[in-house]
């Protein structure tokens, strides 16, 4: 059975200041998947990242994948109060047809003036 | 285009009552997945639609809850005889039939029920 589970769970940080999110996962997985989530809305997709080393960034975030150490990585650099939100990774099964995912716990993320 | 698109976006029901949840999937997505999101907690999958395959009821938590997708695109989920664990959003999305699609999730709906 797939899990995945995200470190912290809840963090509080300064704006200008930087932070990673960390996403482990149990077994093998083709495909990992980090979404945005304010609060009362629903799931914005930011990152798919399909292969081992893959990297993405996005503005303020940079997201990375190693499948060798089943490991997703959500770095935050130079944050702004706009980034305030919740934070989930999602990893497929790669026994699984289709897109249907797993997602661990969130990670909310306050940055403070 | 036009989003994922889910209705009710509140409903608020009595114990022992039936509801049903509707999703309208974005226009040419064969895919279509039900999750539930509890207070404070990460996303549960509950069932996805492939196209014309049988569905994965997998993630259903009990028969009580049930789901249907008629014509290949808006789908209904109704939980029978609900109970105060029902509480939850209902999150609706959407993908293309390929793998690494990401999927579009709608707003929600946000049962309650007392």
């Amino acid at each position: 059975e797939l899990k995945v589970e995200q470190n912290p769970l809840f963090l509080s940080m300064q704006e200008g200041k930087n932070y990673t999110i960390y996403c482990n996962y149990s077994t093998t997985s083709d495909r990992l998947y980090w979404y945005r989530q304010d609060p009362g809305k629903s799931l914005e997709s930011l990152f798919v990242l399909l292969s081992n080393g893959a990297v993405k960034q996005e503005g303020r975030l940079m997201a990375s994948l190693d499948t060798k150490a089943r490991l997703s990585t959500l770095h935050i650099t130079a944050a702004v109060h706009d980034l305030s939100a919740t934070y989930f990774c999602a990893a497929s099964n790669i026994n699984n047809a289709g897109n249907m995912l797993t997602f661990g716990g969130g990670t909310r993320l306050m940055v403070k003036p | 285009g036009a989003g994922v698109s889910q209705s009710p976006s509140n409903k608020v029901t009595e114990k022992g009552k039936d509801v049903e949840l509707r999703c309208d999937p974005i226009s040419g997505h064969t895919a279509l997945y039900w999750y539930r999101q509890s207070l404070g907690q990460g996303l549960e999958f509950l069932i996805y639609f492939q196209g014309n395959s049988a569905p994965d009821k997998s993630g259903l938590p009990s028969d009580r809850f049930s789901a249907e997708r008629t014509g290949g695109s808006v789908s209904t989920l109704t939980i029978q005889r609900t109970q105060q664990e029902d509480s939850a959003v209902y999150l609706c999305a959407s993908s293309r039939e390929r793998r690494n699609e990401k999927l579009f999730f709608g707003s929600g709906t946000q049962l309650s029920v007392l």
